[in-house]
């Protein structure tokens, strides 16, 4: 069964550091999206990708947070510099892409648990 | 966005049925009633949608009420592979698939 991949799984690095995650979406999946889920809270949607185009990122950080998705394949999510605060699991998550307004369900990868010191 | 209302934790035992609530009362026309599932140290998972109609699946079943203000996921019989925690979600059928996360319920099953 096709799974959403994410690397690495885990991550410890110093504030002020550059941090990067790697996803890649179940093939075929058009829509892309990153979230970060902090201990004990729901998943809060980052980005959000159509293809190579970021659709939504009203609620990513954008001082320090930048995605991109280039060949509308797989995406990088970067942080710099990290602060304290962005610790939590990040998870990627792939769906099939709007198709004439039927739902078509996110798959999520295993995530990246991220801990800044 | 519409929100909704879960309790924190639910417990049942094993093989029993466990229903799992959830208040939507300023749900609009447009919101659909989707519900994900997160086990431990996983991403979460699909579990079931709905709009208006009652909706079974092989995972669960989704009541929905007539006024459309609740839901209750309904797991017909438990096992300890569904301890995880359950989240009620609203999506806007109008702003695609995007989904808001609440904090959901954790589900504990005992053998």
């Amino acid at each position: 069964e096709a799974e959403v991949a994410q690397s690495p799984r885990y991550k410890i690095t110093e504030k002020s550091q550059a941090v990067a995650f790697w996803c890649d979406p179940i093939s075929g999946h058009a829509t892309l999206y990153w979230y970060r889920q902090i201990l004990g809270q729901g998943p809060e949607l980052l980005v959000q990708f159509q293809d190579e185009s970021v659709v939504d990122d009203s609620q990513l950080p954008k001082d320090r947070f930048s995605a991109e998705r280039l060949k509308g394949v797989d995406s990088t999510l970067k942080i710099q510099p990290a602060e304290l605060g962005d610790s939590a699991m990040y998870l990627c998550a792939s769906s099939l892409g709007a198709s004439g307004g039927a739902y078509n369900e996110q798959f999520f990868g295993p995530g990246t648990r991220l801990t800044v010191l | 966005d519409a929100k909704t209302t879960q309790p924190n934790s639910m417990e049942s035992n094993e093989e029993e049925p466990v229903h799992l609530p959830c208040n939507h009362s300023t749900i609009s026309g447009t919101d659909y009633i989707h519900w994900y599932r997160q086990l431990p140290s996983q991403g979460p998972e699909y579990v079931i949608h709905g709009l208006t109609s009652n909706v079974n699946n092989r995972m669960a079943s989704l009541a929905i009420a007539e006024d459309r203000k609740s839901s209750t996921l309904i797991l017909h019989r438990a096992t300890l592979r569904d301890a995880a925690v359950y989240y009620c979600i609203l999506r806007d059928v109008r702003n695609t698939d995007k989904l808001i996360f609440g904090t959901g319920t954790r589900l504990q099953v005992f053998p």
